[in-house]
């Protein structure tokens, strides 16, 4: 069966320091991949999605970036995070050119102070 | 411009009674739409879908409408459990899994036992 994990559940940073959460996929192979984020208070903003290795389509201008350096691993970084930053972030796959029910991870509850 | 709205921000239902979620989206290339539990600090999980050559798709407890002419949806919880408090988020998907899921912004679900 697929799995999707997520890590760090938890991370409290200052502003202007970097940061990168990482995402990777189990139990399938070609996964689209996505990163979210869930304001307070607010829905979920797609933030990057991925149709596969070192291809990224990025949905909202901002200090995010994100890279696909392995087929079942996603990777969001920030050179200087902003308090605005803060959020809960949700790392997700689909089946690729199939329906789209996305699965997501646990998430990463993420405080800029 | 939002294409899929969720206009109840939060419903509350009593144990035992039916709990329906309404859900309005604007772009008529959608042809596939999902709904999303949510608990508090975690990922969201799948409830239930609906392809649009559909009106009408059930799971349990659980049965999600689709009025395409009048470009709404709605998910209906019978009976209501307590366990089903959550935000719920409806999602919607053009060109059968090549673009992202657009998301509502969530209704909180309070069941009252």
């Amino acid at each position: 069966s697929q799995t999707i994990h997520q890590w760090p559940a938890t991370l409290v940073q200052p502003v202007g320091s970097p940061l990168s959460l990482e995402c990777t996929v189990e139990g399938t192979s070609n996964p689209n991949l996505y990163w979210y984020r869930q304001a307070a208070g607010r829905g979920l903003q797609l933030l990057f999605y991925s149709v596969g290795i070192g291809q990224i389509s990025s949905e909202v201008p901002q200090n995010l970036s994100a890279s696909r350096p392995q087929d079942r691993q996603f990777i969001l970084s920030s050179k200087k995070l902003l308090l605005s930053d803060s959020g809960f972030y949700l790392c997700a796959w689909s089946v690729r050119r199939s329906t789209d029910t996305q699965y997501f991870g646990p998430g990463t509850r993420l405080t800029v102070l | 411009d939002q294409q899929v709205k969720q206009n109840s921000p939060s419903l509350s239902v009593q144990e035992g009674r039916i709990s329906i979620l309404n859900c309005d989206y604007t772009n008529s290339m959608f042809d596939y739409f999902l709904w999303y539990k949510k608990y508090p600090a975690e990922g969201p999980t799948f409830l239930i879908s609906i392809s649009s050559i559909k009106d009408k798709n059930e799971d349990g407890r659980f049965t999600v409408f689709l009025n395409k002419s009048a470009k709404h949806l709605s998910l209906h919880i019978v009976p209501s459990q307590p366990g089903d408090s959550a935000v719920y988020f409806c999602a919607a998907s053009a060109n059968s899994g090549n673009t992202p899921l657009v998301f509502g912004k969530g209704t909180r679900l309070s069941v009252i036992a």
